[in-house]
């Protein structure tokens, strides 16, 4: 199986909503990652994590919460949005540094993503 | 200097043409290169990724890579319609974390 999920494909909230975004992978990869992408902009990192742990967040507003429940899945929780949030929410996964051949680390794979509209 | 630049866009090519895709980076510690096509709407897909100087080859897709001048590329032969999107140059180096940096990606239009 090579392939990463998202769900939801489509998700419109109000600023006051709480919602949750879903991804999965089985491709055995220890290290998956959250990007936010803004049309006609590449992928924006939010978050990265690495055997379940959070390595990297690059100071995004607290009103997004990521959650690693285990090496499969990776949750991004959103409460209190602002429409300038609205963009498509990228999954990405990849084998974690330390693990198989050395630079594949960062061959990333990419879910589907999640068209996110805060009204 | 932005970390990842790429050739500005749009590329526009004729059908069955080769399309040239530029992409510099800054960083010397940068080790491996990936890129990635989006189609409008949908996804980035990886499509080419190489780590030492040289060519590679898959298919009608080629990746150029010379650390010495910074620079990575991709050629497209025989272009296709298909071959429309946005590509993604992406450059990552190996340290105890797992991130690479995008560049700001090239539109290419291959004319029927």
């Amino acid at each position: 199986d090579t392939e990463v999920t998202q769900t939801p494909k489509h998700l419109v909230m109000g600023m006051t909503n709480k919602k949750s975004l879903k991804c999965e992978q089985h491709m055995g990869h220890r290290a998956m990652y959250w990007y936010k992408q803004k049309a006609k902009k590449p992928p924006e990192l939010m978050f990265v994590y690495s055997y379940e742990k959070l390595s990297i967040n690059e100071s995004v507003p607290s009103r997004f919460s990521p959650e690693c429940p285990n090496s499969s899945l990776l949750n991004l929780h959103l409460h209190a949005l602002q429409p300038e949030d609205s963009a498509l929410y990228l999954c990405a996964s990849s084998q974690a540094y330390g693990t198989g051949t050395s630079g594949r680390a960062n061959e990333q794979f990419f879910g589907p993503g999640t068209r996110l509209t805060v009204l | 200097q932005k970390e990842v630049e790429q050739n500005s866009g749009p590329l526009s090519v004729p059908e069955g043409a080769i399309a040239s895709l530029n992409c510099t980076y800054s960083d010397r510690g940068s080790q491996s290169f990936f890129w990635y096509r989006q189609y409008s709407g949908k996804s980035p897909e990886l499509i080419m990724f190489i780590y030492s100087n040289g060519d590679k080859e898959d298919g009608r897709f080629t990746a150029q890579l010379n650390k010495a001048s910074q620079y990575v590329s991709l050629l497209i032969r025989d272009s296709q319609p298909s071959d429309s999107a946005t590509y993604l140059c992406a450059v990552g180096r190996e340290t105890s974390y797992d991130k690479v940096i995008f560049g700001p990606g090239t539109s290419l239009s291959v004319i029927p």
